[in-house]
């Protein structure tokens, strides 16, 4: 167990429809990352934030947005989902902002199925 | 452009034998090279990571091997065991661009 939670678990939405997708990090840990993984791209960086303030972004599409509150957990919105949205989300914590020096500690992962 | 290149695909190795996979890039700036493993229905855990001024590291069974003038780097698995069934991903990172390689399936046969 990593430590890093995540909710939910399995998520089932229609083309279209908005989703929330949440993760708690480890404790003591400030920055949180967001990665989509999917069968053709394999595992893709979208969004990092450090202590409540956008650190580096990646491949993330204008539909997905993130923020991290000062509970330190963050959300990840996907909305407009299209078919392609389908795949594993994973979230991850480490203590500091690098991702050169920290080590990133990975969520289990939400499973979006869109219909 | 894949700044990162994994191989093999797929790898089926007896239980006993050695596990080796690789990665290889073009970008002379990254500094750290991780390697991660994942299990089916969990997240990445990092196994080992290796900088570029060592060429070799160990951690029990798994050994990074790195080629910096080739610009390659490997991950050993020693006494491969039906445990080690997974997905590894290699990963390359500098500053904050941090890139995972496409993966390798590993099946240990017992």
């Amino acid at each position: 167990d990593s430590g890093v939670t995540q909710t939910p678990k399995h998520l089932i939405t229609a083309t279209g429809q908005r989703v929330t997708l949440r993760c708690s990090p480890r404790s003591g840990d400030l920055s949180v990352y967001w990665y989509q993984q999917s069968l053709d791209q394999g595992l893709q960086f979208l969004i990092q934030y450090y202590n409540g303030e956008e650190r580096a972004k990646g491949n993330i599409l204008e539909r997905f947005s993130a923020q991290q509150f000062p509970d330190l957990h963050s959300e990840l919105n996907l909305s407009s989902l299209e078919l392609g949205d389908s795949a594993l989300y994973f979230c991850a914590s480490s203590v500091g902002s690098s991702r050169s020096t920290d080590t990133q500690y990975f969520g289990p992962g939400t499973r979006l199925t869109v219909l | 452009q894949q700044q990162v290149k994994q191989s093999p695909q797929s790898l089926i190795v007896q239980k006993g034998g050695i596990s080796i996979i690789n990665c290889a890039y073009e970008n002379t700036a990254f500094d750290y090279f991780p390697w991660y493993q994942q299990f089916p229905g969990k997240g990445p855990a990092l196994l080992i990571a290796i900088r570029p001024d060592v060429s070799e590291k160990k951690e029990g069974r798994f050994t990074i091997s790195f080629n910096k003038s080739a610009k390659q780097f490997s991950l050993h698995i020693m006494d491969s065991q039906p445990g080690d069934s997974a997905t590894y991903f290699c990963a390359v990172s500098y500053g904050q661009n941090f890139v995972f390689g496409p993966g390798t399936r590993l099946s240990v046969l017992p």
